[in-house]
């Protein structure tokens, strides 16, 4: 186990709707980051935000947004769900400032119907 | 942009024999970091081994070791003494050591299997 926690495991969802995913970093982490991870597939960086601020962004269009909280949880907000969204996201913390290993949590499932 | 190649698929090893999976990558920066995840069917992904460029050295974790060949850009894994527990996905991982974050840049992973 890694101390990073996300909820809910599973989601449905339908075309159209707007779905939050929770994630609780590993305590003395500042930065998180959110990863989509498409079946049989490597994760893919959607953004990292170190100290409540986003600090960089893979090339996922702006309905995909995020939050970090002062006590450095995070949620990723997805607007207007596509059925290319179902997949599984995995959200990781780390150290930033520093090239530290990240550390992942089980990741939330979510299908679109 | 970076770039993580795993060219084989799936592989499979006898339980207790050594199994080496391949990793190539794509960069222009000199320092760096790279690692191997390991995603076993329960999903959650745990780091199995972390390596430095500007180290020589190739790392190693217990059962774990890494051949690191940096003109090449080739980052493989060894695994020896294999588990039935080292049955997962495994995933190579770049990251840049410069710039504003710690993204990890991932191939498409590799899908060990250990018979009994």
């Amino acid at each position: 186990e890694t101390g990073v926690t996300q909820s809910p495991t599973h989601l449905i969802k339908t075309r159209g709707q707007q779905v939050t995913l929770r994630c609780s970093s590993q305590s003395g982490h500042n930065t998180v980051s959110w990863y989509q991870q498409a079946l049989g597939q490597g994760p893919q960086f959607i953004f990292q935000y170190y100290r409540e601020e986003e600090n960089g962004r893979g090339n996922f269009p702006p309905r995909f947004s995020g939050l970090q909280f002062p006590n450095y949880s995070s949620e990723l907000n997805v607007n207007a769900l596509e059925l290319d969204d179902s997949a599984l996201y995995l959200c990781a913390s780390g150290r930033g400032g520093f090239r530290e290993t990240q550390y992942f949590g089980p990741g939330t499932r979510l299908l679109v119907l | 942009a970076q770039t993580v190649t795993q060219s084989q698929p799936e592989m499979s090893v006898q339980e207790a024999e050594t199994v080496t999976l391949s990793c190539t990558y794509d960069t222009s920066e000199s320092n760096y970091y790279l690692f191997w995840y390991k995603q076993p069917p329960s999903r959650q992904m745990i780091l199995v081994i972390r390596q430095e460029a500007y180290k020589q050295q190739n790392a190693t974790e217990n059962r774990f070791s890494v051949n690191f060949q940096k003109a090449a850009k080739s980052f493989s894994l060894k695994i020896s003494d294999s588990q039935l527990g080292d049955t997962a996905m495994y995933f190579c991982a770049f990251m840049r050591a410069t710039g504003a974050n710690s993204k990890l840049t991932f191939g498409k992973g590799i899908t060990l299997s250990v018979r009994p």
